[in-house]
């Protein structure tokens, strides 16, 4: 059974990158959709984007301009690269892979990433 | 403010049934995109709970079923029960932005 898990610093300063890298394991990373999705402390969800296992990519027009996703599939693993951060990106970041017509089939269990000097 | 609406609270005693609609547009749900519906425990990660409509992916129980007609979608739960008590999403592809989009929640009491 596939298994996500998010990693990266926890903590990152304004008008810095925020980083994150979701690593896959129990299945193989290509041949599918992979989405990062947040949520604000006691807020809904919000999906940021995905990529495919070529490079492919899809984002949430409102945050294109500071978004870049990326995959090493010698790794099984993807990135979430947002520059330029504020207050209003601290959130739970989650990974999730995409199954049937795009629905968020499994989620990794979340990382909380504050940004804050 | 979401480009799908859902109420933000609900409520129904063990046992009852209850439902929660998704409200959108003709860029969305109008649009024929499909709905999926995903179930937030607290202190965990979300999980779907119902995919393209109407499918529970394998182990979710037949209580939970979704529907959609027009410009909204419901997901109802029969025989409520305690464990039931948590937040309910809503999803949909939102033509205007190319972008998948979600409800604001619902959360569940169980009384």
């Amino acid at each position: 059974q596939v298994q996500l898990q998010e990693s990266g610093p926890g903590l990152v300063k304004p008008s810095e990158t925020l980083s994150l890298t979701c690593t896959v394991s129990g299945g193989s990373i290509t041949n599918y959709f992979w989405s990062w999705i947040r949520q604000p402390a006691g807020k809904g969800l919000e999906w940021i984007g995905r990529i495919y296992s070529s490079g492919n990519t899809n984002y949430n027009p409102s945050l294109k301009s500071r978004l870049t996703m990326s995959v090493d599939t010698s790794k099984n693993q993807f990135f979430l690269n947002l520059n330029s951060v504020t207050a209003a990106d601290t959130a739970v970041y989650y990974c999730v892979r995409d199954g049937y017509s795009s629905s968020s089939e499994t989620w990794g269990q979340g990382t909380l990433v504050t940004v804050s000097s | 403010q979401s480009v799908l609406t859902q109420p933000p609270s609900v409520s129904g005693a063990p046992g009852q049934r209850v439902t929660i609609s998704c409200t959108g547009s003709s860029s969305n749900i109008g649009a024929n995109y499909d709905v999926h519906w995903y179930q937030q425990l607290p202190g965990t990660a979300p999980k779907l709970l119902i995919y393209a409509k109407t499918n529970r992916p394998s182990g979710v129980p037949d209580r939970f079923s979704g529907s959609q007609s027009g410009t909204s979608a419901s997901l109802a739960i029969t025989g409520l029960q305690a464990e039931d008590e948590a937040d309910y999403y809503c999803q949909s592809y939102e033509s205007s932005l190319s972008a998948w989009v979600f409800g604001g929640g619902t959360k569940l009491t169980v009384l």
